[in-house]
């Protein structure tokens, strides 16, 4: 199974600054497609998760534009351009590209 | 607006079987691939099954694979879980998602049932 390792596990922020996760996969994540699903959600307090980013870099609707994703093969990093309050929670990446599609441990982000 | 209803968790013992549903409107279920993923309590999120639009694929969780089986009634707009000879470590909030544009990609999340098995 393709191993999902983020860093860092928490992730202390004042608000309005930026905020950055990276991904490491143990393997590439290019589909035989010439796609890369690599997946970025959401999960604050008591919710479901939410789809952030997915292929690396495309924004899901209604995702605000301080959400950024880039990356390449096995690396990848999701930035925040300025945390706002409505941020904190848990974020994951997901690969979708092999099966078992596998997750990453999950970053906190929470405010300083 | 895609609406996700997941039902059918609950308490259960070890050994013993459940089923869960995903009520799906809003959108044309017969036309997206679908997944479940589960939330075990204070974990992290662990994808669980995927089948296709029309039934035709489905995939597991090696940690379920010979346990569950994933169905969907297109009439019904509505996908099923099966889980049987559930274990203690199948204890989880079980979420329903839709795929977006292709099969790879989990758009959009239901609120979650809980399943707990229990001695």
């Amino acid at each position: 199974d393709i191993v999902m390792t983020q860093t860092p596990l928490s992730s202390p922020v004042t608000l309005g600054q930026p905020a950055s996760i990276s991904c490491r996969s143990s393997q590439s994540l290019v589909h035989r497609d010439g796609n890369t699903y690599l997946s970025w959600l959401q999960q604050r307090p008591g919710q479901p998760p939410r789809l952030l980013i997915y292929k690396i870099s495309k924004r899901f609707s209604g995702v605000p534009d301080r959400f950024s994703g880039s990356g390449s093969g096995t690396d990848f990093t999701l930035k925040i351009s300025r945390v706002d309050a409505e941020d904190v929670g848990f974020y994951y990446c997901m690969q979708t590209t092999h099966f078992p599609h596998t997750f990453g441990q999950g970053t906190k982000l929470e405010i300083k | 607006q895609v609406h996700l209803v997941e039902s059918g968790g609950g308490v259960v013992q070890p050994g013993r079987s459940l089923r869960l549903s995903c009520a799906a409107s809003g959108f044309i279920f017969s036309d997206f691939a679908m997944h479940w993923v589960r939330q075990a309590p204070g974990k992290g999120l662990e994808w669980v099954s995927v089948i296709w639009y029309d039934g035709s694929q489905k995939y597991f969780a090696d940690s379920v694979k010979g346990r569950f089986t994933i169905s969907r009634d297109n009439s019904r707009n509505t996908m099923y879980l099966q889980m049987n000879s559930l274990r203690v470590e199948d204890t989880a909030v079980y979420y329903c998602a839709k795929s977006y544009e292709v099969a790879a990609i989990l758009g959009s999340w239901g609120q979650g049932t809980l399943v707990t098995v229990s001695p």
